[in-house]
């Protein structure tokens, strides 16, 4: 079985500063990994995604994610925090040949004050 | 392009009614996805569809039925609604099942409450 941990409810980071979500996987295989945005009263939008090579993937907004398969982990970044970042962060993985069924985190909700 | 569409936005019902949630996709997408979204457990999978007139259960598929008679719709029906189905419901579609392209894109979500 597969499963994805967002151990942070809550991150709060003030504007300028760098940011860190993280996420940690469990899953048979190799992993496909994703990170999703959400903001208030919308549907999920798609940040970033690791399939295969550079451990470094750069994605919407200024985000990037780094793929660490030692310690099974896919934090999600960026070098300063907007305001316009506050919002909550799924992070999701499904392995190679599960016919693309994803399993998301709990969840990690990004508060960015000035 | 519309991408992913789900009607309606908003619903209340009553306990033992039913009703249908509509999802639509003019991204000419292989695979439809039907999820919930609940405090602190995030998406859950309910049903899924890997090409028009299949279906399979994803993780939570009690309760629930679903269609897919077009590839560009798959509906979520609810024959007999309980108070435990009060939730927020997401639709989503990809295009490939083992390609690399495998993004799920979504709907706007359906905030469904049951009294």
């Amino acid at each position: 079985a597969q499963s994805v941990a967002q151990p942070e409810d809550q991150v709060n980071v003030a504007e300028g500063n760098p940011l860190t979500v993280k996420c940690t996987y469990s899953v048979s295989g190799n992993p496909y990994l994703f990170w999703y945005v959400q903001y208030p009263n919308r549907g999920l939008q798609f940040l970033l995604k690791y399939i295969t090579g550079d451990n470094l993937v750069k994605g919407s907004y200024g985000f990037e994610a780094e793929f660490n398969k030692s310690q099974t982990s896919f934090h999600l970044k960026k070098p300063s925090a907007l305001v316009s970042d506050s919002a909550l962060y799924f992070c999701a993985v499904r392995a190679t040949g599960t016919a693309s069924k994803l399993t998301f985190g709990t969840g990690t909700r990004l508060q960015v004050t000035l | 392009n519309a991408g992913v569409t789900q009607t309606p936005k908003f619903r209340v019902l009553k306990t033992g009614q039913s009703m249908t949630l509509l999802c639509a996709q003019d991204m000419n997408h292989e695979y439809m996805y039907w999820y919930r979204q609940d405090p602190g457990m995030g998406l859950r999978l309910i049903h899924y569809s890997v090409g028009e007139g299949t279906t399979a259960k994803g993780e939570v598929p009690d309760g629930y039925n679903v269609s897919r008679l077009k590839k560009q719709n798959f509906l979520l029906g609810l024959e007999s609604a309980a108070p435990s189905q009060t939730s927020v419901y997401f639709c989503a579609s990809s295009y490939s099942k083992r390609g690399h392209d495998d993004t799920q894109y979504f709907g706007p979500g359906t905030r469904l409450t049951v009294l």
